[in-house]
Parts: structure tokens; sequence; C-alpha cells
């Protein structure tokens, strides 16, 4: 069974800019979540879709959107980039359903913002 | 809000010795547990987590962990530590109602001398 799969791995974007990543979560997911890793500020949860639908957001501001299409699949936008959103964007995808569900992740996409 | 508290960021062990990661964490409602393991440019894999029952969870490559709820602690131990465990350890906690919304800790950088 094919884990979880991001896309691109790694994108240079220029300040100003907008990015979109793409998230391919496990057959049979429906919740897809999005967390930002940096080192100054770790893990940082950004949104959580299931069945298309956000269910969950985090604290960050709103340049940072996502999306979940009808077949679970999920993308994250960052519009006007900022140096600062240069990170580790990890998807995670799970059942969504009952407690404690096991939480998946994907590889990641490396932005850098110069 | 819940949240993790991962004392220090840097663990030694010699190869063969004990693995003693320390995680407490904050919930006002029951946690759900979660220890997660990050090898240089790569995505999170779940070691072990803790839903209900047992209080001693084992998981992947010999590590366990004891759930204590009267410490509100989630310690991760590895009886004999390899080369290969040197990697970033990172205790999450997430609560029902938003399963797939975890609260992680800063990470702990494992290293492991010959």
């Amino acid at each position: 069974k094919a884990g979880v799969t991001q896309t691109p791995r790694y994108l240079i974007k220029t300040r100003g800019q907008q990015v979109t990543l793409s998230c391919s979560p496990i057959s049979g997911h429906r919740s897809v979540s999005w967390y930002q890793q940096t080192p100054g500020q770790g893990l940082q949860f950004l949104f959580e879709y299931f069945s298309e639908t956000q269910r969950n957001k985090g604290n960050f501001p709103g340049r940072f959107s996502g999306r979940q299409f009808s077949n679970s699949r999920s993308e994250m936008n960052v519009s006007t980039l900022e140096l600062g959103d240069s990170a580790l964007y990890l998807c995670a995808s799970s059942s969504g359903y009952e407690g404690g569900n096991t939480i998946y992740f994907g590889e990641g996409s490396w932005l850098t913002v110069v | 809000a819940q949240s993790v508290t991962q004392l220090g960021s840097h663990v030694s062990v010699s190869e063969g010795a004990l693995v003693l990661l320390r995680c407490n964490y904050s919930s006002s409602v029951p946690p759900y547990l979660f220890w997660y393991v990050q090898y240089p440019n790569q995505g999170l894999q779940l070691l072990l987590k803790y839903t209900t029952g047992a209080t001693l969870v084992k998981g992947i490559n010999g590590f366990e962990a004891e759930f204590k709820k009267s410490e509100t602690s989630f310690h991760l131990t590895k009886p004999s530590a390899h080369m290969s465990d040197a990697a970033e350890y990172f205790c999450a906690v997430s609560v029902a109602g938003a399963n797939s919304k975890l609260t992680f800790g800063k990470g702990i950088t494992l290293s492991v001398r010959p």
C-alpha cells in the first residue's frame, strides 16, 4: 500500500510569489493534515481537511490556505511568500474517524523563499 | 489547549546503553499520546502511540513508553541503543474531537556513540 505522497519535494520561490503543494493520502484515508516544520518553531499544525471540509485549523495567517478534493487528495497554497515561510511542509493522512487514529506522514516538501 | 514538553534538545548515549527520552504533556481532557522519529531529510515515522487501555505501550524497533497519568508523562525508552537509533524524536498529543491535530514537543536529537 502506497504511503503519503507529497510533490514537489524541493522548491525555491521568490518573496511575494505564491506556491501550491500537493499531497496524496494513503488509499482509503479521508483526513489530510498539513504541518509546518522550522528550526525555530518546530512542528506546527496548519489545518486538517476531512471529506473536503476544513475540520480543524491552526494559528496561521490567511495567506495559508488549503483544499481537499473528492478523491481525498489535498493541496495547500501560500500566497505572498515571506522569507519566514521557508520550511519543511509535511502532509499527514489518517482515517479521521476514531480517536487516536494513527497519523501517517509524507516525506515533506522543502520550500525555500529567497 | 494541549501542550508537550520535551526537556533538553540533545541526548547522547553509548551503543548498548539505555535510551530514555522524556515527555510531559498538558491536557484538560484524556489525551492520545504519540512518539515519532525523524531521520535526516525524511518525514515522521510513528514509533508508538497510547490511546486507551494498557499504559505500557510497545512500539517498533524495540522502543516502548509508559503512560503515567499522575505524572502527566509519556517517556520513551529502549533497553539497548543501536547506532541506527540516531535521529530526532518527537512526542505529540491529540484529543478527541481533534483527532488529527497533533501538538508536538520541540523534539530531542538522539546521538549514539560507538
